[in-house]
């Protein structure tokens, strides 16, 4: 139990493009989850809380207006990569917290790579 | 704000040997301590947890402790394996339910 998928595992985008990466939780309902970025040899850091029928809160020094979550059902979440640009090019990871509040069930990752 | 300090951010043992990784965090509050194992392009795997109200936790090779009044937690691995080689990453809940992570150790177990 406890499945988290994520897609697409990869892109590769023009800069200026827009990406959307979805985070599904697929046999638990998730009020709560969460999106990371990973740079090569660099730790997980959280971007943003998304609630369920609410706005996310965003982490000091993420734009909110260049990544859009949308967390319209209690099984999706989705992140959009907005006007990509090369720097933008990490590991995008989402998270979903599970039944007993305090462990979270990763994504597989999306490879975001923009040209 | 919250952080999470991990160190060593490298560390090479034999085949055998013992393995030992050290966290410190910053907010008292925090009252759930995971620890994961990265493989290049993959998710953080759990590999063990420790909550607040327990002083220590084993699972076979893998063993945890915590020391909440120095806010210090580690993990510890015996008779490492080459296949235990990877990143390990501590992490700690802070408000809001969220995870706050450790630098990473790239652990390399050598044959």
């Amino acid at each position: 139990g406890a499945v988290v998928s994520q897609h697409p595992s990869w892109v590769i985008c023009k800069s200026g493009t827009s990406v959307k990466i979805e985070c599904r939780s697929l046999d638990f309902q998730a009020t709560t989850m969460f999106w990371y970025r990973q740079f090569p040899k660099q730790s997980l850091m959280l971007m943003a809380t998304s609630n369920e029928g609410s706005k996310a809160t965003y982490e000091q020094g993420v734009e909110k207006d260049k990544f859009l979550i949308n967390h319209a059902s209690l099984t999706l979440s989705t992140l959009t990569v907005t006007s990509a640009h090369p720097e933008d090019s990490s590991f995008y990871i989402c998270s979903a917290r599970g039944p007993s509040g305090n462990e979270q069930f990763f994504g597989p990752g999306t490879r975001l790579t923009v040209l | 704000g919250e952080n999470v300090e991990q160190h060593p951010s490298t560390l090479s043992v034999q085949e055998g040997d013992s393995a030992v990784i050290k966290c410190t965090y910053s907010d008292s509050a925090s009252n759930y301590f995971p620890w994961y194992k990265q493989e290049l392009g993959k998710r953080p795997q759990l590999i063990i947890d420790i909550r607040s109200n327990v002083g220590e936790k084993k699972d076979q090779r893998i063993a945890v402790t915590l020391n909440k009044t120095a806010k210090h937690f580690s993990l510890h691995i015996t008779e490492t394996q080459p296949e235990d080689s990877a990143v390990y990453f501590c992490a700690a809940i802070i408000s809001g339910g969220k995870l706050i992570f450790g630098q990473g150790t790239e652990l390399s177990v050598k044959p």
